[in-house]
C-alpha cells in the first residue's frame, strides 16, 4: 500500500533555517500537503503543492518536490519559537482517494 | 478562520455509554468528509470515507458497528463510538472536501479534533 515517511525529530536553534523531508511511493499523488499540529490541537494546513509543480514559496515556507525520487520538503525560514510542533506530510493519491499522512517531524525551535 | 469545525473538543464518558462528535463544514459543500483517530505521539489513522447521502467507507480494521458514521446533509458528518470502553480513549479528527472520489477538490481542511476519554 502506499506508504509515507519522514524524519520523527529535528531541533534548531531560532532564527535558522529548518528543513523538514518526507518520501512517499504513491506516483499518482496529486497533491502533497504539510499540516502542522500544536500540542492537543487539530491540524493546522500549511501549504500544499501540486504534482506538476516543482517548487512553491509562500512568506517563511517553501515547499520542494522531486517528483523523480518521491521527495518532500518543508523549509521554513528565520524558525521562531513559535514554530515548535509536528509537522505532518501528506500525500492524496488519486487511485485511492485518500489521504495518506507521515509519522510527523515534531520540530523543537531552541532559544 | 475555521473552515471546519468539530464540537465537542473534549469528552468524557463511562463505559458502555455512547458517544457522539459532530463535524460541519463552514463555508462550502463537504460532499466528503473523512474520519481519522490518533493515538498519542502517532500519526492519524484514517478510519472512514463518508460521501453524503451514501454509507461510509470503513478502512480494513475498523468495525463500523462500533464507530457509525452519518453523513446526511453537506454540511455535517456525524461519528458516533457506540459501547464506548476505555480503549477507544483517543484523539479523533475529520476532514472535509468538496468534491468525491476523482472529483475531489482538495485542500482538505480539518477539524481541531475530539479528545475522547472513556472511564
Amino acid at each position: 500500500g502506499e506508504d509515507v515517511e519522514q524524519s520523527l525529530f529535528l531541533s534548531v536553534r531560532e532564527g535558522d533555517s529548518s528543513v523538514i523531508n518526507c518520501t512517499y511511493t504513491d506516483s499518482s499523488s496529486t497533491y502533497l500537503y504539510w499540516y502542522k499540529q500544536e500540542p492537543g490541537a487539530g491540524l493546522q494546513l500549511l501549504t500544499y503543492i501540486f504534482s506538476n509543480m516543482d517548487m512553491k514559496q509562500d512568506q517563511r515556507l517553501t515547499v520542494l518536490l522531486n517528483k523523480k525520487d518521491k521527495h518532500l520538503s518543508l523549509r521554513i525560514a528565520d524558525t521562531q519559537t513559535g514554530d515548535s510542533a509536528i509537522y505532518f506530510c501528506a500525500c492524496w493519491g488519486d487511485s485511492s482517494y485518500k489521504l495518506i499522512f507521515g509519522s510527523g517531524t515534531r520540530l523543537l525551535v531552541r532559544p | 478562520g475555521a473552515v471546519v469545525s468539530q464540537h465537542p473538543s473534549r469528552v468524557i464518558c463511562k463505559s458502555g455509554t455512547s458517544v457522539k462528535i459532530e463535524c460541519r463544514s463552514l463555508d462550502f459543500q463537504a460532499t466528503t468528509m473523512f474520519w481519522y483517530r490518533q493515538f498519542p505521539k502517532k500519526s492519524l489513522m484514517l478510519m472512514a470515507t463518508s460521501n453524503e447521502g451514501s454509507k461510509a467507507t470503513y478502512e480494513q480494521g475498523v468495525e463500523k458497528d462500533k464507530f457509525l458514521i452519518n453523513h446526511a446533509s453537506l454540511t455535517l458528518s456525524t461519528l458516533t463510538v457506540t459501547s464506548a470502553h476505555p480503549e477507544d480513549s483517543s484523539f479523533y479528527i475529520c476532514s472535509a472536501a468538496e468534491g468525491q472520489g476523482p472529483k475531489l477538490r482538495s485542500p482538505l481542511h480539518f477539524g481541531n479534533g475530539t479528545r475522547l476519554t472513556v472511564t
